[in-house]
């Protein structure tokens, strides 16, 4: 079984900062990486993905992402945030015709 | 235009009666989810579905059923509902399958207080 750990339970920027969110994998096959986004109240919502290629993958709202295999990492970078982007972020692992699993979450907090 | 509808928002049970959560979908996908989500433990998976007629065991299935009776509609059931069954319950839907890339599309979720 694959595990994911989010490190960080909360996270506290200003608006304009830059931030990174970490994940990292226990895994050691194929693998499959998605971050989500749950703003309060919400449903989770896709950000982006990586399964092979440029390890750099960039998603919406202007958030990208860098797989490491060396560190079995997967975190998520914004280079000048907003307000809006105040929300819970999941890390998620597929691998194979497994189901996904996910991180327990960041909070990220973004003050105006 | 919300492609996975969840109903109900919010549900209060009794201990012991029985609660039937349902899903909608728009998507046309065949892979349809059951998480809950609670404090410190983030999303786990109770059951899933590969389309009409197929329900498999997620993660933590014991205390829940689930019912997939068309590609559109997937149901979660307590029969016996317990206070620790208490939750956010969120369905989705899935676009691919296996080593294919797979994005989930959320519910808003259903808030469930057992009494």
């Amino acid at each position: 079984t694959q595990t994911v750990s989010q490190s960080d339970a909360h996270v506290t920027v200003f608006e304009g900062d830059s931030v990174e969110l970490r994940c990292n994998y226990s895994y050691g096959g194929s693998i499959y990486l998605s971050w989500y986004i749950q703003h309060h109240g919400h449903g989770l919502q896709f950000l982006l993905k990586y399964y092979s290629g440029n390890p750099v993958v960039q998603g919406v709202n202007g958030f990208e992402a860098e797989f490491s295999k060396s560190d079995s990492s997967f975190h998520l970078r914004k280079a000048s945030v907003h307000w809006s982007d105040s929300a819970v972020y999941f890390c998620a692992v597929k691998t194979g015709y497994q189901n996904f699993y996910f991180g327990k979450g960041t909070s990220l907090t973004v003050i105006p | 235009e919300a492609a996975v509808t969840q109903s109900p928002r919010n549900k209060v049970a009794v201990t012991g009666g029985k609660v039937t959560l349902s899903c909608n979908q728009t998507n046309n996908h065949n892979n349809m989810y059951w998480y809950r989500q609670d404090t410190g433990h983030g999303l786990r998976l109770i059951h899933y579905s590969y389309g009409a007629g197929s329900t498999e065991k997620g993660d933590i299935p014991d205390g829940y059923k689930a019912s997939r009776p068309s590609q559109e509609n997937f149901s979660l059931i307590l029969e016996l509902a317990t206070p620790s069954q208490t939750s956010v319950y969120f369905c989705a839907s899935g676009d691919g399958w296996g080593p294919v890339a797979e994005t989930l599309y959320f519910g808003s979720g259903t808030r469930l207080t057992v009494l």
